[in-house]
C-alpha cells in the first residue's frame, strides 16, 4: 500500500462546479499535511496547509480526518484557471515528506 | 526576490557521463532538498540538508551525491548517468529548518539520459 494515495482522476468539471478530492495516508503518526498545485511542466506550489480544525482560503477548503487518516480539498465555483494537478503531501515526522502522485483536474467552459 | 533557482533547465546526457545540477536559494532557508518526479509517481526524495555541512539520504539516493558548503547552495551530482535517471528534478527549500511549513520549489531540471 502506498503511504499517500490519491485518485489520479482526471476530474472533468464545468466552470462553476464544486469538486472535492480525497487523499488517504497510512502513517497514523503523520504530523503535517498540505495541498500543492502543479501546472503542466511547472514546479509544485503550496496551495494550503491542512489543519485539524479545517481551514478555508477563498474558494478552497481543506479538511483533515485523523481518525480515518484522510485529507480532503474542496474547490467551490471552479474556474478555468483551477485546471491543474493537485498534490496531497504528508509529513510523517522529522524530515520525511511523502507526496501523492496527484489528482488531475480539468475545468471546462 | 528570486526564491529557489535551478540550473540548467534542460540537459541531455550520455550514459556514464557525470554532471551537477545547481540549486540556490536566497531566502536564508536552512532546509533544502532534492526530489525527482516521474510520470504516475509522486515526488521522491533523493537527498536533503538541514543546514550547511549537514546532509542525509532520502528515499532514492543511489547514484547521486550532494554537498552543502553554504546555506544558499545545494548542488546535486550525478556520478555516472543511467537511463533510469531520466526524470524531472526539483530542488526545494523550507524555512525554520524543517519541511513542516511547506516547501518553495525551483522550476525544475528536465534530464534525459540516452
Amino acid at each position: 500500500r502506498k503511504e499517500v494515495e490519491q485518485d489520479p482522476g482526471p476530474f472533468n468539471v464545468p466552470e462553476g462546479a464544486t469538486v472535492a478530492f480525497n487523499c488517504t495516508y497510512s502513517n497514523s503518526a503523520s504530523q503535517s499535511f498540505f495541498w500543492y498545485r502543479q501546472d503542466c511542466r511547472k514546479e509544485p506550489k503550496l496551495l494550503m496547509s491542512v489543519y485539524s480544525s479545517g481551514n478555508e482560503d477563498g474558494r478552497f477548503t481543506a479538511q483533515l480526518n485523523r481518525a480515518s487518516q484522510y485529507i480532503s480539498l474542496l474547490i467551490r465555483d471552479s474556474k478555468l484557471s483551477d485546471s491543474a494537478t493537485y498534490l496531497c503531501v504528508v509529513n510523517t515526522g522529522g524530515f520525511k515528506t511523502i507526496f501523492g502522485a496527484g489528482t488531475r483536474l480539468f475545468v471546462k467552459a | 526576490n528570486a526564491g529557489v533557482t535551478q540550473t540548467p533547465k534542460f540537459q541531455v546526457l550520455k550514459t556514464g557521463q557525470s554532471m551537477t545540477l545547481q540549486c540556490a536559494q536566497d531566502m536564508n532557508h536552512e532546509y533544502m532538498s532534492w526530489y525527482r518526479q516521474d510520470p504516475g509517481m509522486g515526488l521522491r526524495l533523493i537527498h536533503y540538508s538541514v543546514g550547511a555541512g549537514i546532509t542525509d539520504q532520502g528515499e532514492v539516493p543511489n547514484g547521486y551525491n550532494v554537498s552543502r558548503s553554504t546555506t544558499e547552495d545545494f548542488p546535486l551530482r550525478l556520478l555516472s548517468a543511467a537511463p533510469s535517471q531520466t526524470s524531472v528534478y526539483f530542488c526545494a527549500s523550507s524555512g525554520r529548518g524543517t519541511p513542516n511549513y511547506g516547501y518553495t520549489f525551483g522550476s525544475g531540471t528536465r534530464l534525459t539520459v540516452v
